[in-house]
């Protein structure tokens, strides 16, 4: 079955830029998406169709596909952004799959 | 607004059956479809499957096949997960969410509160 990898924690510094990475075979041919959920809340979608930015989401989240590798990009990481963060892709157009999650921290 | 609201916490015994629901509002039912995600605690996010509210068609991952029911009512605007044989592994956060359909890309934009369903004797 299809696999999605993300590296379980990723440290970012305030203002810097923190990127999260998920590799899966031909990924780039497939749509990603993330979420970023915080403690004790429901997941919340911040990139869809690998580029694109729900309403409310702020600018400084964006994300890129191509090859085996999809990437979610946050530019001038503010301490809020702290959070586990999951790709999401649908290889086959019937199921699901998640990655196993990374846990941002701001330090 | 678009609102999912899940049924309340549960307690069941291994072997049981748990029924959640999730109703929705702010947008017509039949338009998107419903998914059922889990997720153990301190676990990551599982996909279990998906049901298209207008057609009432089904599909969930093959480690839930046989175990899993989706139903809804469409005059409730009512979406509902039924997982039997229940075991200590299925404790988790059960989330319903809404997907778009027909599009390219298949994405979850709107998400349930969480119900936390405990399988214990």
């Amino acid at each position: 079955s299809y696999e999605v990898t993300q590296p379980p924690s990723v440290s970012v510094s305030p203002g810097q830029t923190a990127r999260i990475t998920c590799s899966g075979d031909a990924l780039g041919d497939n749509h990603a998406s993330w979420y970023q959920q915080r403690p004790g809340q429901s997941p919340v979608l911040v990139i869809y169709q690998d580029t694109k930015r729900p309403s409310g989401i702020p600018e400084r989240f964006s994300g890129s596909n191509s090859g085996n590798t999809a990437t979610l990009t946050i530019s001038g990481t503010q301490a809020v952004d702290e959070a586990d963060y999951y790709c999401q892709a649908w290889p086959s157009g019937t199921e699901v799959v998640f990655g196993g999650g990374t846990k941002l921290t701001v330090l | 607004q678009v609102q999912l609201v899940q049924s309340g916490a549960e307690v069941k015994k291994p072997g049981a059956s748990v029924k959640v629901s999730c109703k929705t509002s702010g947008y017509t039912f039949t338009s998107y479809d419903i998914n059922w995600v889990r997720q153990a605690t301190g676990q990551g996010l599982e996909w279990m499957g998906w049901m298209n509210p207008n057609s009432g068609n089904t599909g969930c991952t093959q480690k839930f096949q046989g175990r899993v029911t989706m139903t809804r009512d469409t005059s409730r605007s009512t979406a509902y997960m039924e997982l039997s044989s229940l075991k200590s592994e299925d404790t988790a956060i059960y989330y319903c969410a809404r997907a778009p359909v027909g599009a390219s890309a298949y994405y979850f934009d709107y998400w349930g509160q969480g119900t936390l369903v405990t399988a214990s004797s």
